[in-house]
């Protein structure tokens, strides 16, 4: 069973600038996270969606962050326009219906480096 | 919301048993994760209690007290390669469910 994709897998932007990261999840999975992991922290969840619609957003920096999920599948998250303190692991999850007690499944995540 | 606390660092020795400890408060708890992360990887799940009680799996084990607000993660016959950072993480909500992540544990295996 393919886990769940994440590119790129580095990126190094100079502060202002835009970056978009992209997921993949695992098929079927229908829920699907971004978190924001700073070095030495846990994970810190942005965004989670079900399907196509947005269940819970409430951490995310809306005046810089956006998400979509195109479709129920695919999902993008984007910074516009970064800031140092962005530099962190962004880390894509999925889970097959977000019900109580279901896994996250986790993939490799983008280190983003705001210089 | 939910408030997770667990020690940031811990070592033990090589085929030796670890204790990790995780305490949490939150409304509308709904069940403890345990996750591993190696440097530079992703967290893989390791267990899930919603009951009070233990859960062994293996060499690892997890532990609930609801009624405590408290978790721990044992690990026995340490191996160089359990060298990682060890993530506690409480569900909660109704319908829809949000996980909250520790700051985690890294706990170093020394011969």
């Amino acid at each position: 069973e393919a886990g769940v994709a994440q590119s790129p897998r580095y990126k190094i932007i100079e502060k202002r600038q835009s970056v978009a990261f992209w997921c993949n999840p695992i098929s079927g999975h229908a829920t699907l996270y971004w978190y924001q992991q700073i070095l030495g922290q846990g994970p810190k969840l942005l965004i989670q969606f079900q399907n196509n619609g947005v269940v819970d957003d409430s951490q995310l920096p809306k005046d810089r962050f956006s998400a979509e999920r195109l479709k129920g599948v695919d999902s993008t998250l984007k910074i516009q326009p970064a800031k140092l303190e962005d530099s962190a692991v962004y880390l894509c999850a999925s889970s097959l219906e977000g019900l109580e007690g279901e896994k996250l499944f986790f993939g490799s995540g983008t280190q983003l480096s705001v210089l | 919301g939910q408030n997770i606390d667990q020690p940031t660092e811990m070592t033990a020795t090589e085929g030796a048993i670890v204790q990790i400890n995780c305490t949490y408060q939150t409304s509308g708890f709904n069940g403890l994760f345990w996750y591993q992360q190696h440097a530079g990887e992703a967290p893989t799940f390791l267990s899930y209690n919603v009951l009070d009680g233990l859960e062994e799996k293996g060499r690892f084990s997890s532990f609930l007290s609801r009624s405590k607000g408290y978790s721990y993660l044992l690990l026995k016959e340490l191996q160089m390669k359990d060298s990682a950072s060890y993530l506690c993480a409480g569900l909660s909500g109704a319908g829809s469910y949000q996980l909250t992540f520790g700051k985690g544990t890294k706990l170093s295996v020394i011969p």
